[in-house]
């Protein structure tokens, strides 16, 4: 069973519009999660997670335990914001990844 | 500080042979972890290894295996190749079994079956 999904595979925004990268997961415990991002020519590194609760380039995202959802958003949108973003679950031994969101933000 | 290394960085095989991928982790990092990216897919969690023990691994069948030595590199081995096996093989690194710690991501390796 799909434990992270992304429902979006490519998501294009104007420079300075809000931005809301959507993921949902199925787990019933505590669920620590994640978002990576992947730039152009780099390697996957860690965006942000719900544990810290920090907002890191911009970005935030809120665990909604009952919608069971992960949204990362960011109000206005830079250039520099586009990559690859991927939504990952933690279990404590189980590690699931979505199958990513492409975002380009247009100038 | 230097990142996770992998190598080889590209990997071409026929089917049936046997594919040795290596991972070097970030220093002080006692945990990796490799994950299969096929094409069109998300990243599929494969195997963690943490103090020279594999604590876990995804639902693979048992041709994929690996090891962890003592320097905590790690080495991932898929027996019997398959056509289906060609994909990125990421290894990741993280301080250890400390709860919930991000992982950092090597480039790959990519794997190619003819």
């Amino acid at each position: 069973a799909q434990r992270v999904t992304q429902p979006e595979k490519l998501l294009s925004v104007f420079k300075g519009a809000p931005v809301e990268l959507k993921c949902n997961y199925s787990y019933s415990g505590s669920p620590e999660l994640f978002w990576y991002v992947q730039y152009s020519r780099q390697r996957l590194q860690l965006l942000l997670r719900h544990i810290s609760r920090e907002s890191i380039k911009g970005f935030t995202a809120d665990l909604n335990k009952g919608e069971t959802s992960f949204h990362l958003k960011k109000p206005f949108a830079q250039e520099e914001d586009s990559a690859m973003y991927y939504c990952a679950l933690d279990t404590g031994n189980q590690f699931y990844f979505g199958t990513g969101t492409s975002l380009t933000v247009i100038p | 500080e230097a990142g996770v290394t992998q190598s080889p960085t590209h990997l071409i095989k026929t089917r049936g042979q046997q594919a040795t991928l290596r991972c070097s982790p970030i220093s002080g990092h006692t945990s990796v972890y490799w994950y299969q990216q096929a094409l069109g897919l998300g990243l599929q969690f494969l195997l963690w290894y943490d103090e020279g023990e594999e604590r876990n691994r995804g639902n693979f069948p048992p041709r994929f295996s690996g090891r962890q030595f003592p320097n905590y590199s790690s080495e991932l081995n898929v027996n019997a190749l398959e056509l289906e096996d060609s994909a990125l093989y990421l290894c990741a690194s993280s301080v250890g079994q400390a709860s919930y710690q991000p992982q950092h991501f090597g480039d790959g390796t990519r794997l190619s079956i003819l």
